[in-house]
Order: structure tokens, then C-alpha cells, then sequence
């Protein structure tokens, strides 16, 4: 079974600071996933990452993807309230099911 | 084009009874998943199918869980009998035959079982 491990699994900040969390396993995915979930929602697809190495900005988002594609980062740049929600990166192996992290819960306060 | 589509949003039962949980997915999508969603132990896996066949349901928790789909647009996921420990978030996701891993989830079912 593969395990991604989110760090940090909390997090609360100020508007307009930076942050970066992190995804990480033992295991080699063939791509990767980040979604956002917001309170009595269900989670929303924010990108796919596939090659090793690649970094793909989402406006104020940047994902990257680790050489060995193992792991992943998402870093947000000046936050802001609406990007408060649990953020829950994936790991797909080609076998059809993708793994989920336990995600990072992100609270931006005005 | 309407997402995919849960019913109900939320419901509320007694330890016992059966709980019958409805998804429809995006049209064309070749790919279901059901989750189930809990603070203790997160997005879990319980079971998806493609081309409405049952690929891998290792994550159905035990007998008491079942899930069909009878056909391309409709699917359940059945509880019978229910017991508190099943009180979850039910998320039912749907992806497209080629991008398996670009899962669109649905609104959820907050089952709460007394």
C-alpha cells in the first residue's frame, strides 16, 4: 500500500504570507494530484503533475513535482481568506485507483 | 454540464436500519469511485468500478457494505445493517476513461447513524 504522508497537517496564517506544504512517499507515482476541499464540499481538482521535475503555476499556486516523482509541494504566494480548505494531494500508479493524503488544513485569517 | 450528482445530502438513521446512498456520474465518464470521508482516518477508498464492472472493492469495510452500478449513469452504495461507527462523509467521484486520475468528485452524503 502506498503511503503519502501531508505536512504540515495545520496550518494558520496571516493574509498576504507565503506557505508551502508538502507531500511525500517511498513510492514512484506516474502522476500526482492536488485538490482543495472547502466545508460541506466535496474535493476540487487544482492540477495534475506528471513528469518528474515539473513545476506548474496556478495564478498565485505553485505545484512541483520531485525528480524521482515521488514527491510533490504546493506553495501559495501572498494568501489569501479564500484560499482557506483542506488541500489533499494523490498519487496515481496507473493501476486505475489513486491514494490520498490526509491533507493539510489551511486556515488564511483577514 | 451538471457534475456528478449525489442523493441524498444528508442522512440521519438508527443503528440497524439499511441506508441507501444514490450517485450519478458525469455522462461519458468511464470511471466510478465511492469514498468514504472521516476526520480519524481521511479520504479512504471504498470501492470504484469502470465501464460499470467492480475493479477493486478491497476497501469495503465489510459484509455489511455493497455497491452497484447497473448501469452507466446510476450507482449505489448500500449499508445494511448500519452502526454509528458508518457515520461519514460519502463522496462518489467520476473520471474520464483515459484520465483515470482526474477524479470530479460530488457533493457528499453526511450520513449520521444514531
Amino acid at each position: 500500500t502506498q503511503l503519502l504522508e501531508q505536512s504540515p497537517q495545520f496550518l494558520s496564517i496571516q493574509e498576504g504570507e507565503n506557505l508551502t506544504v508538502y507531500c511525500n512517499s517511498s513510492s514512484v507515482f506516474s502522476s500526482l494530484q492536488w485538490y482543495r476541499q472547502e466545508p460541506g464540499e466535496g474535493p476540487v481538482l487544482l492540477v495534475t503533475v506528471v513528469t518528474g521535475g515539473e513545476v506548474k503555476k496556478l495564478k498565485r499556486l505553485t505545484f512541483q513535482f520531485g525528480d524521482a516523482r515521488k514527491d510533490s509541494s504546493l506553495h501559495i504566494t501572498a494568501a489569501q481568506p479564500g484560499d482557506t480548505g483542506l488541500y489533499l494531494c494523490a498519487g496515481d500508479t496507473n493501476a486505475g485507483k489513486s491514494t490520498f493524503g490526509d491533507g493539510t488544513t489551511l486556515t488564511v485569517k483577514p | 454540464d451538471a457534475g456528478v450528482i449525489q442523493s441524498p445530502r444528508h442522512e440521519v438513521t438508527e443503528m440497524g436500519q439499511e441506508v441507501t446512498l444514490r450517485c450519478k456520474p458525469i455522462s461519458g465518464h468511464d470511471y466510478l469511485f465511492w469514498y468514504r470521508q472521516t476526520m480519524m482516518r481521511g479520504l479512504e477508498l471504498l470501492i470504484y468500478f469502470n465501464n460499470n464492472v467492480p475493479i477493486d472493492d478491497s476497501g469495503m469495510p465489510e459484509d455489511r457494505f455493497s455497491a452497484k452500478m447497473p448501469n452507466a449513469s446510476f450507482s449505489t452504495l448500500k449499508i445494511q445493517p448500519s452502526e454509528p461507527r458508518d457515520s461519514a462523509v460519502y463522496f462518489c467521484a467520476s473520471s474520464l476513461p483515459t484520465r483515470s486520475e482526474t477524479q470530479y468528485f460530488g457533493p457528499g452524503t453526511r450520513l449520521l447513524v444514531l
